[in-house]
């Protein structure tokens, strides 16, 4: 266990729609990042938040909006879903903003029809 | 931009045949170079981090060491255990403004 939790654990949803993934670190982990994998595309990045600020952003569509909140949970947001939105999405964690290893969580299989 | 290529995609061994899985990278600096396993339908797990040339690491019958443009996993004596997928990831010395790139990964199979 690696100590971030994520929820739920799967998502079924329609093409169209709005959904929320959850996030909560490791105890005393104040930076976040949310990546998405597909077997195509394998392990993107997506975006990064430190302490509650945003740190980094990567390949994250407009559609697509997160946050951290003072608790350190975050959450990501995902609107307007298409079918290629369908993927394992992993929040992950760590002590410090970079150089350092990610803890991450079992993910969030999120499946639109 | 960066990236990682990761060699073979696949490999299938035997219990106890050693091996090593290859890591190519492209990055404008090194702050760190990343491997990970992962097992089905779970997240990712750290196993090392190196950051510079010429150091390596070593858990049990995994041993991962680094040059300027390479990484190399050797695994000796595996078991069925150890059948997962290992990734590599890069972290570049800009601050990591961009996360870190991953490899696709390379899915390890042992038979008993």
């Amino acid at each position: 266990d690696s100590g971030v939790t994520q929820t739920p654990k799967h998502l079924i949803t329609a093409t169209g729609q709005r959904v929320t993934l959850r996030c909560s670190p490791r105890s005393g982990d104040l930076s976040v990042y949310w990546y998405q994998q597909s077997l195509d595309q394998g392990l993107q990045f997506l975006i990064q938040y430190y302490n509650g600020e945003e740190r980094a952003k990567g390949n994250i569509l407009e559609r697509f909006s997160a946050q951290q909140f003072p608790d350190l949970h975050s959450e990501l947001n995902l609107s307007s879903l298409e079918l290629g939105d369908s993927a394992l999405y992993f929040c992950a964690s760590s002590v410090e903003a970079g150089g350092v290893e990610l803890f991450f969580g079992s993910g969030t299989q999120l499946s639109v029809l | 931009e960066d990236q990682v290529t990761q060699s073979p995609e696949a490999l299938r061994l035997q219990e106890g045949e050693s091996s090593s899985l290859n890591c190519s990278y492209t990055v404008s600096g090194l702050r760190g170079l990343f491997w990970y396993r992962q097992d089905p339908g779970k997240g990712p797990e750290f196993l090392f981090t190196l950051y510079s040339a010429g150091e390596e690491k070593e858990k049990e019958r995994l041993k991962a060491t680094l040059t300027k443009k390479e990484s190399f996993l050797h695994i000796t004596a595996p078991k069925p255990e150890d059948s997962a997928t290992y990734l590599c990831a890069v972290e570049p010395s800009g601050g990591g403004a961009d996360g870190l790139t991953f490899g696709k990964g390379t899915h390890l199979i042992i038979q008993p």
